[in-house]
């Protein structure tokens, strides 16, 4: 079984501020992780993600993420916020594909980034 | 644009009529998936299609509901009898055969823009 918890459903940050959401998971065996970002009215977009290279994975518009095992978290992080970055987040989880996990993805719950100027 | 589509973007029907919604993946993905996403929470699988072969449904994937994938390219998902309990986005992605992915890819799913139903 495969679960996400993103810690925070809101998070509200200046511009020019850290952005820092946090997410765990757990996960029987070795998973891929993901960070979607979701624009109003548009569709779901990566940011990045973890496939059991590196542990420090580096995104699009500035964002990175660590993944940490032996604190099952995968937070994401931004040094200093913009406007266009106000969206809500999805951390994601997914077993490797094989097997009978197919890839399918356990999203958490979201969290709602405002930035305010 | 060369990404996943989905047709229609918003959808409106009285309980209780059938509705359907179309998805196309991106042309060179053999692999399709089907997500519901309810206000406020994160998106939530529904059904997975290799090809035309249907893999995986999920629980919340009752008999009212049915999907297909009848040549291995475009996908549709019908609900029957609709409820106002399945309103939300539904959401569509597709994602390269596991031997086509690089590993830097692997398991990355593209999105289409979703359809919004509301079952008044």
């Amino acid at each position: 079984a495969q679960s996400v918890t993103q810690l925070d459903s809101h998070v509200s940050v200046s511009e020019g501020t850290p952005v820092l959401l946090r997410c765990n998971y757990s996960s029987s065996y070795s998973p891929s992780l993901f960070w979607y970002v979701q624009h109003p009215n548009k569709g779901l977009q990566l940011l990045l993600k973890y496939t059991s290279a590196a542990t420090l994975v580096k995104g699009i518009n500035g964002f990175e993420a660590e993944f940490k095992k032996s604190e099952t978290s995968f937070h994401l992080t931004k040094p200093s916020a913009h406007m266009s970055d106000a969206a809500e987040y999805f951390c994601v989880v997914s077993l490797n594909a094989g097997g009978t996990s197919y890839g399918k993805l356990t999203f958490g719950q979201g969290t709602i980034l405002t930035v305010h100027p | 644009d060369t990404g996943v589509s989905q047709d229609p973007r918003h959808k409106i029907t009285k309980r209780g009529q059938n509705v359907t919604f179309r998805c196309d993946p991106i042309s060179e993905h053999n692999r399709l998936y089907w997500y519901r996403q309810t206000l406020g929470q994160g998106p939530e699988f529904l059904t997975y299609f290799q090809n035309e072969a249907q893999l995986e449904k999920s629980r919340l994937l009752s008999d009212r509901f049915s999907a297909e994938r009848p040549k291995g390219s475009f996908s549709t998902l019908e609900i029957q009898r609709t409820e106002q309990g399945d309103s939300a986005m539904y959401l569509c992605a597709s994602s390269p055969s596991m031997g086509a992915q690089k590993k830097s890819s692997y398991n990355e799913q593209f999105f289409g823009p979703g359809t919004r139903l509301t079952v008044l």
